[in-house]
């Protein structure tokens, strides 16, 4: 079936060291969300990429989607003790009508040591 | 600023038992999802409601229904519970369906 796949599973960091999280699409998106999830909260939203090869930036996070609208990273540059949780990024694989039934990729989970 | 509620934050049942959540969106969101997280899982979509219609299904047992109403307010009615329902069941909503999803905190429920 229509999968989101996400890598790495897990990421343990020395704070200020820098954090990428890669998510593929079997299919073409027709946009990409990511979500934070910290431990023991709920996902919230951090950022939708809709065009090809689009890049954002919040801060100290970096956000990219394929050309091909596939695949998307998350950089985190020199990352501290806050970006500690669960990376998730979701893409609407439903088709048609369905641009709210999100997949979500299995998540990163992303531990930063002091 | 308002967030999506829900409510009750943790239930607890036993084996086919019902229970009901409710989730009340953002003012002014037309569109509430249902997801299915499971421990250390990725939260799994059940279903979602447009403008009190249901838009589109996931992987939602028969032993479930939903809907939204008028003040789209939305209730996951599940019965005959069994001991594989125990997750955390968020709501989300969002203005329009192809938009960001704001998640409410989370129904924990637990199946004994």
């Amino acid at each position: 079936g229509q999968q989101v796949m996400q890598i790495p599973q897990y990421q343990h960091v020395q704070e200020g060291e820098d954090f990428t999280t890669y998510c593929n699409s079997s299919t073409t998106l027709s946009n990409i969300q990511w979500y934070k999830q910290r431990p023991g909260g709920h996902p919230v939203f951090l950022i939708q990429l809709v065009k090809s090869g689009e890049v954002k930036k919040q801060k100290r996070l970096t956000f990219q989607f394929g050309e091909a609208k596939k695949n998307s990273s998350l950089h985190i540059t020199a990352t501290q003790t806050t970006d500690v949780g669960t990376y998730f990024c979701a893409g609407p694989l439903g088709g048609g009508t369905s641009y709210g039934k999100l997949t979500f990729g299995q998540g990163t989970i992303l531990t930063v040591h002091p | 600023a308002a967030g999506v509620i829900q409510s009750p934050r943790h239930l607890i049942k036993e084996k086919r038992e019902t229970a009901t959540l409710k989730c009340y969106p953002i003012p002014r969101h037309d569109t509430v999802y249902w997801y299915q997280q499971g421990p250390g899982q990725d939260p799994q979509f059940l279903i979602s409601f447009y403008e009190k219609m249901q838009s589109d299904k996931g992987s939602i047992p028969d032993r479930f229904s939903a809907q939204q109403f008028s003040d789209y307010h939305s209730e996951l009615n599940m019965s005959s519970l069994e001991l594989g329902d125990s997750a955390l069941y968020f709501c989300a909503s969002s203005f329009g369906k192809s938009y960001e999803q704001y998640f409410g905190p989370g129904t924990r429920l637990t199946v004994t």
